[in-house]
């Protein structure tokens, strides 16, 4: 099993520019979570999702927007990126039933100039 | 709006010695204390979770405590070694609520040999 994958691993775009981070989970898990790390914030939650073509807001979802077309998948899209989303952007997914835990993958260091 | 704080921020300590990280939580809902460790560019892994019907849970040299009237639980990192230097961060949940987290702002412990 790959866990949770996260692609690309490193990007740098030019304000305005648009890209999608793409997350893969093989383990079946009914929920996923788009987070952001900056330093001192710990992890901020952006959108979620609890099921296949379900979405919600998070805590900073602002500038920022998701799709859910399969269960395994989860993307994250930048419409017009700004410098303040210059962060480490990391998927996690999790069981809706039983365990709590949240797998997270290895993360995408975004750099907006 | 911070509703886990935690610290303290960094926090050096020599092999053999005992690492405590504090967190503090304002939410009465949540009822799934986690403690994620990280280190230098990977994901958050999940280390030890508590929940609120204990007050001690014990995992090897690892161990969380939680004070449910004060609202606050704390990691125990017994006989420290340099492998556990990483950035540690608590979380808080409501396994009810979509499994979602709320994250400290991280503790970066650095074990000195």
């Amino acid at each position: 099993n790959a866990g949770v994958t996260q692609t690309p691993k490193f990007r740098v775009l030019k304000t305005g520019q648009s890209m999608t981070l793409l997350c893969a989970q093989d383990m079946n898990h009914e929920y996923m979570y788009w987070y952001r790390q900056d330093p001192g914030m710990g992890l901020r939650l952006i959108h979620y999702s609890v099921g296949e073509g379900t979405t919600a807001k998070g805590e900073v979802p602002d500038g920022y927007n998701v799709s859910r077309l399969k269960k395994q998948n989860f993307l994250l899209g930048l419409e017009s990126a700004a410098p303040s989303q210059t962060s480490v952007y990391f998927c996690a997914s999790s069981y809706r039933f039983g365990g709590v835990e949240q797998y997270f993958g290895p993360g995408t260091r975004l750099t907006v100039t | 709006q911070q509703q886990v704080k935690q610290s303290p921020q960094s926090l050096i300590v020599q092999k053999g010695g005992i690492s405590i990280i504090n967190c503090a939580y304002e939410n009465t809902a949540f009822d799934y204390f986690p403690w994620y460790q990280q280190f230098p560019g990977k994901g958050p892994a999940l280390l030890i979770a508590i929940r609120p019907d204990v007050s001690e849970k014990k995992e090897g040299r690892f161990t969380i405590s939680f004070n449910k009237s004060a609202k606050q639980f704390s990691l125990h990192i017994m006989d420290s070694q340099p492998g556990d230097s990483a950035t540690y961060f608590c979380a808080a949940g409501n396994t009810g609520s979509a499994r979602q987290l709320t994250f400290g702002s991280g503790t970066q412990l650095t074990v000195l040999p």
